[in-house]
């Protein structure tokens, strides 16, 4: 199984700034990555697919980037609803993996 | 809209067994692959198996392989979860997950909680 490292566990950030989060695979998944968000109480959501792709009514201030092993999750100017748990998924290799996860709160 | 409606919170004793459910509307449910993503309390996410409807072949998580049964229903657009024998260890948040292709999961129910206790 290919393993994601999400760093760090935890991210604390004021409302404005710039939030980077990271997924490192143990192996090469090109870009078959997503990330997604939960919040307390909620299923997670689909943010990010193909590593960079915003999914749909995602914010444009979410970016994803990366290939290969290393990838990154930007959010450029943190909102109040964006204080959440964030999960990388890897799809490149069967069984698909998550990582588990980083918490970004104020 | 996609919608992935599950059924409610169930508590049993070990030992028991269960089936929860997941309901599909809003695409053609014959087309897509779906299935189950288990969340243990305060940990990460683990994708258990999925089922493609049209001729029911399923995939499962090795770890997962003959500890849960997935099924579907193509009169009632509907996926099923079930255990034989439940455990303590069973208890958890079950997402129904709707995958995109061989890929990622782009739709998610709503959750329902397992809670295995004497």
């Amino acid at each position: 199984e290919i393993v994601l490292t999400q760093s760090p566990a935890t991210l604390s950030v004021s409302p404005g700034e710039r939030a980077t989060l990271s997924c490192r695979a143990s192996q090469g998944i090109h870009t078959n990555l997503a990330w997604y968000q939960q919040k307390p109480g909620q299923a997670p959501r689909l943010l990010i697919s193909g590593a960079s792709t915003r999914a749909t009514d995602i914010p444009a201030r979410f970016s994803g980037g990366g290939f290969g092993t290393d990838f990154t999750l930007t959010i450029s100017s943190l909102q109040s609803e964006d204080f959440a748990l964030y999960y990388c998924l890897q799809y490149s290799l069967w069984p698909q993996t998550f990582g588990l996860g980083t918490k970004v709160e104020i | 809209e996609v919608e992935l409606v599950q059924s409610g919170a169930e508590v049993k004793k070990p030992g028991e067994s269960l089936r929860i459910s997941c309901q599909a509307s809003g695409y053609v449910f014959t087309s897509y692959w779906i299935g189950w993503v288990r969340q243990m309390p305060g940990n990460g996410l683990e994708w258990m198996g999925v089922i493609f409807p049209r001729d029911s072949d399923i995939e499962y998580r090795p770890s997962f392989q003959g500890q849960v049964t997935i099924s579907a229903d193509t009169s009632t657009d509907t996926i099923y979860l079930q255990w034989s024998s439940l455990k303590a260890s069973d208890t958890a948040i079950y997402y129904c997950v709707r995958r995109f292709g061989s890929s990622w999961f782009d739709f998610w129910g709503q959750g329902t909680l397992v809670t295995v206790s004497p």
